[in-house]
């Protein structure tokens, strides 16, 4: 299977500030996505992104799918953004997560 | 719409024990896969189905199965417990046409399974 690396493993920002989140694969894949894990277990669907840029309010994405790496970007951080973010990659209809960065937002 | 529904949310079993975890897709969406995810692991495919046929299955012992109905609803089975099967299971579903899921998966709330 493929690797997929995050960066960085904790993160920890004064509300208001803004952060970036990188996500490296080992392989070519179909399908891309960045999760939002609750504190319930849920994961929380931000952007399904194989290639290219979305904007979601504060959260933007860019994937470059021939660079193997995606960003996820986050301004203006609020408390609620506290959290682990995942990143999953799949080459076919698998996906192989990383390891998640832990944001923390402090007020 | 409803999204991905699991039941139980929690589970408490003994070792030695069989436990049967349900997964309700989004209406619509014929491709089911599961994960378990542990604190050492992290979050691992277990298996995926679409239109009643296992299409993928992870690297786990066969005490573990699954299946899927013919309205897209999936069961996992979990045979002779072991301590080290406790984990969050996670259940997602997509379209899923062909091989390629259609603008991604959609995750379910979980399953918490205890093994004592």
């Amino acid at each position: 299977g493929i690797q997929v690396e995050q960066s960085p493993p904790d993160l920890i920002l004064q509300e208001g500030a803004n952060s970036t989140l990188r996500c490296n694969f080992s392989d070519s894949v179909n399908n891309l996505q960045w999760f939002h894990q609750n504190p319930w277990g849920q994961l929380i669907n931000l952007f399904y992104i194989p290639s290219g840029t979305k904007q979601n309010g504060r959260l933007s994405a860019t994937t470059v799918a021939t660079e193997r790496y995606s960003l996820l970007y986050i301004s203006s951080s609020q408390t609620t953004d506290s959290g682990v973010y995942f990143c999953a990659a799949a080459p076919g209809n698998q996906f192989y997560f990383g390891t998640g960065t832990s944001l923390t937002v402090i007020p | 719409k409803a999204g991905v529904t699991q039941t139980p949310r929690y589970l408490i079993k003994t070792r030695g024990q069989q436990v049967t975890l349900s997964c309700s897709p989004i209406s619509g969406h014929r491709s089911v896969s599961w994960y378990q995810q542990t604190p050492g692991q992290g979050l691992q495919f277990l298996f995926e189905y679409f239109s009643e046929t296992q299409r993928n299955k992870g690297n786990f012992p066969g005490r573990f199965s699954g299946r899927q109905f013919s309205n897209s609803r999936s069961e996992m089975n979990v045979s002779t417990l072991e301590l080290g099967d406790s984990a969050l299971y996670l259940c997602a579903s997509a379209v899923g046409a062909g091989h390629s899921p259609l603008m991604g998966y959609t995750f379910g709330s979980g399953t918490r399974l205890t093994v004592v």
